[in-house]
């Protein structure tokens, strides 16, 4: 059982809001991912990070922002939600030794901006 | 850009055996070849990875050919349960720091 944490679980928002959706990991894994997914559709890469302090863009581009001050948290920013940026949110941990190296996905957000 | 291309869809009826190709014809010889599932919406669940040798475990088979440019997973006895979407990733493995790309994926459906 993996053991990576997304909050909350669904968010229905008004346009502008600052909104923060939240990561946590409890395995010690140096490196996260937040993909992006619509309905039906292929899961996006947004943002992942080697480790502490490091940030790093994925293929689509995205309004949000990620940190990483501590290993086990990865949480993402929106400034001004939009309703373009109604989407799931998915958020993954791997680690880089010392196993498979596969990826641990969490429950998913799904943000609603109205 | 995903290195893989699988068939956007298949069917499978339960109890039979469910093949589902990958291509992955620019695979570097240091790339593993992993596969995930996706049931419903809920976030993609790891299945088998390898390098060059065919692997097994409790979920699937996986079959790499000689050459390494493509790959079937195998469900051996496919249930209502493996109806899902089925992503073929390569990648050089558990060391790597790129980026993990998900393609489209193969949306299976396990036929009562």
């Amino acid at each position: 059982e993996a053991d990576i944490y997304q909050t909350p679980r669904y968010l229905v928002i008004g346009t502008g809001k600052k909104i923060t959706l939240e990561c946590s990991q409890t395995m010690g894994h140096d490196k996260m991912y937040w993909y992006q997914q619509d309905p039906g559709m292929e899961l996006h890469l947004i943002h992942y990070s080697y480790g502490v302090n490091s940030t790093e863009k994925g293929d689509l581009s995205s309004e949000s922002t990620v940190s990483r001050i501590r290993t086990e948290h990865f949480p993402l920013t929106l400034e001004s939600a939009r309703p373009s940026h109604t989407s799931q949110y998915l958020c993954a941990s791997s680690e880089t030794s010392g196993s498979r190296g596969e990826q641990y996905f969490g429950p998913g957000t799904r943000l609603t901006v109205t | 850009d995903a290195k893989t291309t699988q068939p956007t869809s298949m069917d499978c009826a339960e109890g039979r055996a469910a093949n589902l190709p990958c291509n992955h014809s620019t695979i570097s010889g240091n790339e593993y070849v992993y596969w995930y599932r996706q049931i419903h919406s809920q976030g993609p669940q790891y299945i088998i990875h390898g390098l060059k040798n065919n692997e097994t475990n409790e979920m699937a088979s996986l079959i790499i050919t000689e050459d390494r440019k493509s790959s079937t997973l195998i469900l051996p006895h496919a249930t209502l349960r493996d109806t899902a979407v089925y992503y073929c990733i390569v990648r050089v493995g558990k060391t790597s720091y790129d980026k993990v790309i998900f393609g489209p994926g193969t949306s299976l459906s396990v036929i009562p």
